[in-house]
């Protein structure tokens, strides 16, 4: 199975309401970071959280991590219609020097 | 726009056949990145170049390919295509790679890629 696995792969929801976004890991890592795709587009980067921080904030969004669960969680509070898109986590461990991809969860905002 | 540059947008050719996608990355960085994104597979991590040199490789298979070019630009070249290579190619860079000091990553608009 995949290095980085989110939960749940797809998420419904009117705007203004919140969304959370799980992912989950197997291997240790220094970084884990946040990626938005819309349909067919490149990826664009959200937010980094090092393995030595918890929480990290960037505008609507808020990540968490716990390294002892190997889970992070992504938090899009009072969501748009624009954030409809696929949202992965990838990891990145310095050993290897790759970055792991997850398999993404697909977001829709209804107006 | 991220400022990673890969041409061609659009390509179809046919089994067996070899093609070439190109990748310039953002001014500045030094490592880049080759990604296949199918339907059926998610986005798969294929190879990995700093400075020149082959970092890490992931799922790549042996009939591809890869280099980076004294300018940092990369090639990808995939040889002997079948059907299941069909798939959207992306690449990526970012400044660091060398070591824990790998951040975001800047994505192309992609290559997609119909073998027919």
């Amino acid at each position: 199975s995949q290095q980085g696995e989110e939960d749940p792969q797809a998420l419904s929801i009117q705007e203004g309401e919140n969304a959370t976004m799980n992912c989950s890991y197997k291997t240790s890592i220094n970084n884990l970071q946040w990626y938005r795709q819309n349909s067919g587009r490149g990826l664009v980067h959200l937010i980094l959280i090092r393995s030595n921080e918890r929480e990290k904030h960037s505008g609507r969004l808020r990540v968490t991590l716990d390294t002892s669960k190997k889970s992070s969680s992504l938090l899009i509070t009072a969501s748009r219609a624009a954030d409809t898109a696929s949202y992965f986590c990838a990891t990145f461990t310095s050993g290897t020097y790759k970055y792991i991809f997850g398999t993404g969860t697909r977001l829709k905002v209804l107006a | 726009d991220s400022g990673v540059t890969q041409t061609p947008k659009h390509l179809i050719t046919a089994t067996g056949q070899r093609v070439t996608l190109r990748c310039s990355p953002r001014s500045g960085d030094l490592s880049v990145y080759w990604y296949q994104q199918s339907l059926d597979q998610g986005l798969q991590f294929l190879i990995h170049y700093y400075n020149g040199e082959e970092r890490a490789k992931g799922n790549i298979l042996e009939r591809f390919s890869a280099q980076q070019f004294p300018d940092l630009h990369s090639e990808l070249n995939l040889s002997s295509l079948e059907l299941g290579d069909s798939a959207l190619y992306f690449c990526a860079s970012s400044v660091g790679g060398a070591g824990t000091g790998a951040g975001e990553q800047y994505f192309g608009p992609g290559t997609r890629l119909t073998v027919t």
